[in-house]
């Protein structure tokens, strides 16, 4: 069964500081993998995602994310944190169906961001 | 525009009273699903869907029941709500191949 972990549940840093988010996951194969965005009262949104290739993704907003193997994490990082920033993050996993193609999507237990001024 | 809506987006009812939550995408996805969101738990998966016809348990099914009658509906059910169904419950969808799943603004349910 494929899971994932988020070590951190609360980060806080000041606005123009550096952000790494931490992600571990648990699958048996190449796994997909996912960052969300979750910002007060809203739904999620797509940051990135990772089924195959260049192992440092980019995404939207300034983030980036390097999936290693060796450590089954997916860490998400940004160089420069906005107070825009501040939200709550889901790093997810998805079975692999191949192609980019997959099942379940198994999400962790979200890091809630702060950023102070 | 593209998207998933859910209605309604917020409810308070009493224990044991039947309730529907209902999901409608626009986009012509295959693949639906339900989530719930509790604080410090995540998201978890309650129910999806393949395609019309084509549903399957997730990780926590108990108390709910879903349906797939249409491409573009997927309803979640509770036939009897009780309190620990209080939670945040989001709809998905996705093309089966498709990288990328767009979620629903959520529902928040109270169970009194």
């Amino acid at each position: 069964a494929q899971s994932v972990t988020q070590p951190d549940i609360h980060i806080t840093v000041s606005e123009g500081a550096s952000l790494e988010l931490r992600c571990n996951y648990s699958y048996g194969a190449t796994p997909y993998l996912f960052w969300y965005v979750q910002s007060p009262g809203q739904g999620l949104q797509l940051l990135l995602k990772y089924f195959s290739g260049d192992t440092l993704v980019q995404g939207i907003k300034g983030f980036e994310a390097e999936f290693k193997r060796s450590q089954s994490s997916f860490n998400l990082r940004k160089p420069s944190v906005h107070w825009s920033d501040a939200a709550e993050y889901f790093c997810a996993v998805g079975a692999n169906a191949g192609g980019t193609s997959y099942g379940k999507l198994t999400f962790g237990q979200g890091t809630i961001l702060t950023v102070h001024p | 525009e593209a998207q998933v809506t859910q209605n309604p987006r917020y409810l308070i009812t009493v224990t044991g009273k039947k309730l529907t939550v209902t999901c409608s995408q626009n986009m012509n996805h295959e693949y639906m699903s339900w989530y719930r969101q509790d604080p410090g738990l995540g998201l978890r998966q309650i129910y999806y869907s393949m395609n019309v016809e084509v549903t399957d348990k997730g990780d926590v099914p108990e108390g709910y029941k879903v349906s797939r009658k249409e491409k573009r509906n997927f309803p979640l059910i509770l036939e009897s709500p009780s309190p620990n169904q209080t939670s945040l419950y989001f709809c998905a969808s996705r093309q089966t191949g498709g990288s990328e799943q767009f979620f629903g603004p959520g529902t928040r349910l109270t169970v009194l």
